[in-house]
């Protein structure tokens, strides 16, 4: 398995506090993405880095920040969470070597009560 | 993003062949690939197929390509409980980046 460790591994919240999820890989691959996971929706992402400091939206990013202050680092902030945003949420990374092949970390379990 | 369309359910006998399929959007996309998630667990890259290729075998996984159709398809040999599972397909798409589809829930009865 790629080296990818996400923390919390689940996390029980309320709503209108902050969460901050961790991306940690030891790979040192450049680029990382979160995803959530919800039924009926497979997987979307939310936000990806492409190097330290260079994020982007995708296509659900609404009420997420993200930052990336080191190339092993990935960190998803809920600034105010809502019942909305209770999912399962994925890690990803990848090394442009002539394919955008990602590796997915274990998931973190968000209850947002 | 790239909309990528699955089928939901398939349950199949242990030792029969199973069949996923999947249909694509983005003809420019480079790699396709199968991931497999098992309950509680990330995603595992399964096997992909380059663009200009019809057909990758591996092992007990065989993966056909038709471009013209955009259409993808898995087939597992040799069907083993182990092989339960949801399986998702995905195409890139943009900066490297991926479009998956809902997934497809494959149930093995023994």
């Amino acid at each position: 398995d790629a080296g990818i460790t996400q923390s919390p591994r689940h996390k029980v919240t309320e709503t209108g506090t902050p969460v901050t999820l961790r991306c940690h890989q030891t790979e040192n691959h450049r680029y990382m993405y979160w995803y959530r996971q919800d039924p009926g929706h497979g997987l979307r992402l939310i936000h990806y880095s492409y190097g330290v400091k260079d994020t982007d939206k995708g296509e659900v990013s609404d009420g997420y920040s993200v930052s990336r202050s080191k190339t092993e680092d990935f960190l998803l902030t809920l600034e105010s969470a809502t019942s909305s945003q209770t999912s399962v949420y994925f890690c990803a990374i990848s090394e442009r070597t002539g394919g955008e092949t990602q590796y997915f970390g274990p998931g973190t379990r968000l209850l947002v009560l | 993003g790239e909309d990528v369309e699955q089928s939901l359910f398939l349950s199949v006998r242990e030792g029969d062949s199973s069949v996923i399929n999947c249909t694509y959007t983005d003809s420019s996309s480079t790699y396709l690939y199968w991931y497999k998630q098992e309950p509680g667990a990330g995603l595992q890259l399964l096997t992909y197929i380059f663009s200009n290729m019809d057909m990758k075998q591996d092992q007990r996984l065989t993966v056909l390509l038709n471009k013209k159709d955009k259409h993808l398809s898995l087939r597992i040999a040799d069907t083993q409980t182990g092989d339960s599972a949801i399986y998702f397909c995905a195409e890139t798409y943009g900066n490297n980046r991926l479009a998956f589809g809902k997934g497809n829930q494959v149930v093995v009865i023994p």
